[in-house]
């Protein structure tokens, strides 16, 4: 069954240091991967797609189909970065997404 | 364009009882995805409707049916409420073209079941 893996429930990193944030998932063909970021007291909103291949707020992403993961990565943390990260799946014409359990990012100052 | 609006905010019901929580789509979308997020956890899929139709279900019982109106707004209904059913539930919508967009994610409706 399609699933996704966060293996990492709480993230904390230094500002201005490297952040990684893991994600693995289970599917055999051509999945389309999202990273969703919800801020304290936000709503749950779109950070990036795999398809598009930006960089939103300094953040990128890759997919590694042989390794099946799609790590979010930002080369210098920022203190707003502090949130809750969560990665998800979308396969075929299922259409529909799931997500992992999510990853809480702390910044420190 | 306000986005995706959910209602109500809050609600507090008993054990056994039924609810009803409301979900209009952003301007332009025309699919509802409905998800259960129970606390440290991630978001749950529990169904989608589009074209006033149930197209794809989550592991979800019968206790949790649905509904799509000729708007696209939609109503997620859960029946005889367990205790294990207190979560937030949250409403995301979409366009049928360009699926690959993803979701717009409301606020929620945090239903807590005592």
């Amino acid at each position: 069954a399609q699933r996704v893996t966060q293996p990492e429930k709480l993230l904390s990193v230094f500002k201005g240091a490297p952040v990684e944030l893991k994600c693995n998932y289970s599917y055999s063909g051509s999945p389309e991967l999202f990273w969703y970021v919800q801020y304290s007291r936000q709503r749950l909103q779109l950070l990036l797609r795999h398809i598009s291949r930006e960089s939103i707020k300094g953040f990128t992403a890759d997919l590694n189909k042989g390794e099946t993961s799609f790590h979010l990565k930002k080369p210098f943390a920022q203190e707003e970065d502090s949130a809750m990260y969560y990665c998800a799946l979308s396969w075929g014409s299922a259409s529909k997404i799931i997500f992992g359990s999510g990853t809480r990012l702390s910044i420190r100052p | 364009d306000a986005g995706v609006t959910q209602s109500p905010t809050h609600l507090i019901k008993t054990r056994g009882q039924q609810v009803t929580l409301r979900c209009s789509p952003k301007s332009g979308h025309d699919t509802v995805s409905w998800y259960q997020q129970a606390l440290g956890q991630g978001p749950q899929f529990i169904f989608q409707y589009y074209e006033e139709e149930e197209r794809q279900r989550g592991n979800f019982p019968d206790r949790f049916s649905g509904h799509q109106f000729p708007n696209y707004s939609s109503e997620l209904n859960v029946n005889a409420l367990l205790l294990g059913d207190s979560a937030l539930y949250l409403c995301a919508s979409s366009p049928s073209v360009g699926l690959n967009y993803g979701y717009t994610f409301g606020s929620g409706t945090r239903l807590t079941v005592v």
